[in-house]
């Protein structure tokens, strides 16, 4: 079974500091792992994906996310935050289930909240 | 760039009816997928869907739903008679692949009342 955890529900940081939102999954095979963002009433946008290429990945808007396999980890980084930054942020993970279809397992989200 | 459009983007029904939510997935996309997400919750996997049946299915995918794609382009989940517990944002997502392409609706949000 694939689970996804995200540590701290609520992260505030300032305009221009560094965001860091956490992510460790358990999985019994390679993994893919994906960040999502989601702003109020909006759907889910992929920020980033790993598929077993470079462990360092890059997203949009400034982003990027390390495969970290010793560390089961998969940590969400941008060096200075904006204001439009504020949003919910989901981690997953997938692996390939019957039939060749990869569903998605989502973590709890964590909201970044950037003040000015 | 390709899009995967639902509609309608807010429907509200009594409890006990039946809904249908309809989802058009990307057009050369081969797997196809329906989530939700709880008001303040998580993401949910409902159902995945390949070759015209279910390849997968969640706990939460009782007898109460059901999935078609009545004709090569849409993509519909249906709810027989609704609860007030089914209140939720759903999401269609489609994939070419695995999960190369995989991209999700904007959701529809079904409020049960």
């Amino acid at each position: 079974a694939q689970s996804v955890t995200q540590l701290g529900s609520h992260v505030s940081v300032s305009e221009g500091a560094l965001v860091l939102l956490r992510c460790n999954y358990s999985s019994s095979v390679p993994p893919y792992l994906f960040w999502y963002v989601q702003y109020p009433n909006q759907g889910l946008q992929l920020l980033l994906k790993y598929t077993s290429a470079a462990t360092l990945v890059k997203g949009i808007n400034g982003f990027e996310a390390e495969f970290k396999k010793s560390e089961t980890s998969f940590h969400l980084t941008k060096p200075s935050a904006h204001m439009s930054d504020a949003a919910e942020y989901f981690c997953a993970v997938s692996l390939r289930g019957g039939g060749s279809n990869y569903k998605l397992t989502f973590g709890k989200g964590t909201l970044l909240t950037v003040n000015p | 760039e390709p899009e995967v459009t639902q509609t309608p983007s807010h429907q509200v029904t009594q409890m006990g009816q039946e809904v249908i939510l309809r989802c058009v997935p990307i057009s050369n996309h081969l797997y196809f997928y329906w989530y939700r997400q709880i008001l303040g919750q998580k993401v949910e996997f409902l159902v995945s869907f390949y070759n015209n049946e279910i390849s997968e299915k969640s706990e939460i995918f009782d007898d109460q739903f059901s999935v078609e794609r009545p004709d090569g382009s849409n993509f519909t989940l249906k709810i027989r008679s609704t609860k007030l517990e089914d209140s939720a944002m759903y999401f269609c997502a489609s994939s070419l692949q695995g999960v190369y392409g995989y991209t999700f609706g904007s959701g529809t949000r079904l409020t049960v009342v």
